[in-house]
């Protein structure tokens, strides 16, 4: 089946540190792949999203670039800040299907960066 | 930007009990789901709604799960008989026509079985 395997956690940082958090896929077809970022005490919100291979998803700072030869879709940031402290999660939504937006998502990476 | 709204943001309810979990999609969307996310754990898929009815489920959403679109506005999730192991974060999610577009996300219910 689909399925998303992200770095494990916790990360800590420091402030302006540069950011990789892995992430690497399965899927039976062709996905479009996301990250999610969720903030203390509130829900998921889209950070970025790339819809097909050697796309560039940016968005806040935050890349990721679809890769489709290692399966891959790293989120990366050049400097991160306190503000950017959350839970990470990578998915991927099959297009092809008609119910596309079924996601499956990656178990999370928690983010701390300190001051 | 539009949002998704769910209702209410704590719910504690009493195991064996009824729960309802109310969510208002973006009012385009045709697409509707949820999702819930026990603490510490990954997000999971529960159902996805289209064109009044239940286009795919997990083998998570089992017979005292349901979802019903009542009016042109609401998307609702009932738990028929809460168990202990159903308190998690739900979260309700919509999207527009087309593959491959965004889902937008609520803020959750969190959902606590005593």
């Amino acid at each position: 089946g689909d399925s998303v395997t992200q770095m494990e956690g916790p990360v800590t940082l420091s402030e302006e540190a540069f950011l990789t958090i892995n992430c690497t896929y399965t899927a039976t077809g062709y996905p479009s792949l996301f990250w999610y970022v969720q903030y203390p005490g509130e829900g998921l919100q889209l950070l970025l999203k790339a819809t097909k291979a050697d796309d560039k998803g940016s968005n806040k700072g935050f890349e990721a670039t679809y890769r489709k030869e290692t399966t891959s879709f790293h989120l990366e940031k050049g400097s991160v800040q306190v503000s950017d402290s959350a839970v990470y999660f990578c998915a991927l939504s099959l297009t092809f299907r008609t119910n596309a937006g079924k996601s499956t998502f990656g178990d999370g990476t928690t983010l701390t960066v300190k001051p | 930007e539009p949002e998704v709204t769910q209702t209410p943001s704590h719910q504690v309810t009493q195991m064996g009990q009824e729960v309802i979990l109310r969510c208002v999609p973006i009012s385009n969307h045709l697409y509707f789901y949820w999702y819930r996310q026990i603490l510490g754990q990954k997000v999971e898929f529960l159902v996805s709604f289209y064109n009044n009815e239940i286009s795919e489920k997990s083998e998570i959403f089992d017979d005292q799960f349901s979802v019903e679109r009542p009016d042109g506005s609401n998307f609702t999730l009932k738990i028929r008989s809460t168990k202990l192991e159903d308190s998690a974060m739900y979260f309700c999610a919509s999207r527009a026509q087309g593959a491959g577009e965004k889902l937008f996300f609520g803020s959750g219910t969190q959902l606590s079985v005593l």
